[in-house]
């Protein structure tokens, strides 16, 4: 089955505690991306990745990093979380930037 | 500012009454939108990719066109499972790979 998978789906953290969401997608996708959404705020991209080695600053990169090591995995890394990191995070992967994505479950990830 | 406005952002009708959801961008240079459908707790899912002035696509009960500076999702004669956000996207601007998300439209469809 075509999915595109995230884990963990939750997870209850404290400040500056390094974590990682992992992201994983089966489709041979070339383009995937991280986005974050806040009630009122709507999808802000964090960052994406047009291939493997290459990626790029979407509109919240601060406070994140990502890594494209590979085609199939795009994890995201919060090295110091805050609490205003508390938030809904999607991974989405598409065939390339210009077709539509497909989106993971989500991570609903709480900092205290 | 919003690249990418929509409105209503709730809506409410009751089945069988046909509306429209409005997406608008300033995003120049527009090279895809992008409709979504978002269920609560769930990611959003895809439904209609529009690439120029004139476009439309259909699929059951969902009809989106669009327009030099908006789209339209239009909803006929809903159900009850029509329930969800309904999310607009847009592809444009000088960075190829960023996508700018409206903020969506609550839809309600009681019976």
């Amino acid at each position: 089955e075509a999915q595109v998978t995230q884990n963990p789906r939750y997870l209850i953290t404290v400040t500056g505690k390094k974590l990682t969401v992992t992201c994983s997608q089966n489709m041979n996708h070339e383009y995937m991306s991280w986005y974050r959404q806040d009630p009122g705020l709507g999808l802000r991209q964090i960052y994406y990745s047009m291939n493997v080695e290459v990626t790029d600053k979407g509109d919240v990169p601060e406070g994140y990093k990502v890594s494209r090591k590979e085609k199939r995995n795009f994890p995201l890394i919060l090295e110091s979380p805050s609490p205003n990191q508390t938030s809904l995070y999607f991974c989405a992967s598409s065939r390339d930037h210009s077709y539509e994505q497909y989106f993971g479950p989500g991570t609903r990830l709480t900092v205290t | 500012e919003d690249q990418v406005t929509q409105s209503p952002e709730a809506l409410r009708l009751q089945e069988g009454e046909s509306s429209s959801l409005n997406c608008s961008y300033t995003v120049s240079g527009l090279r895809g939108l992008f409709w979504y459908r978002q269920d609560p707790g769930k990611g959003p899912e895809f439904l209609f990719t529009l690439y120029s002035a004139g476009e439309e696509k259909e699929k059951e009960r969902l009809k989106a066109t669009l327009t030099k500076k908006e789209s339209f999702l239009h909803i006929t004669a809903p159900k009850p499972e029509d329930s969800a956000t309904y999310l607009c996207a847009v592809q444009g601007g000088s960075t190829l790979g960023r996508l700018y998300f409206g903020r969506g439209t609550q839809l309600t469809v009681w019976p």
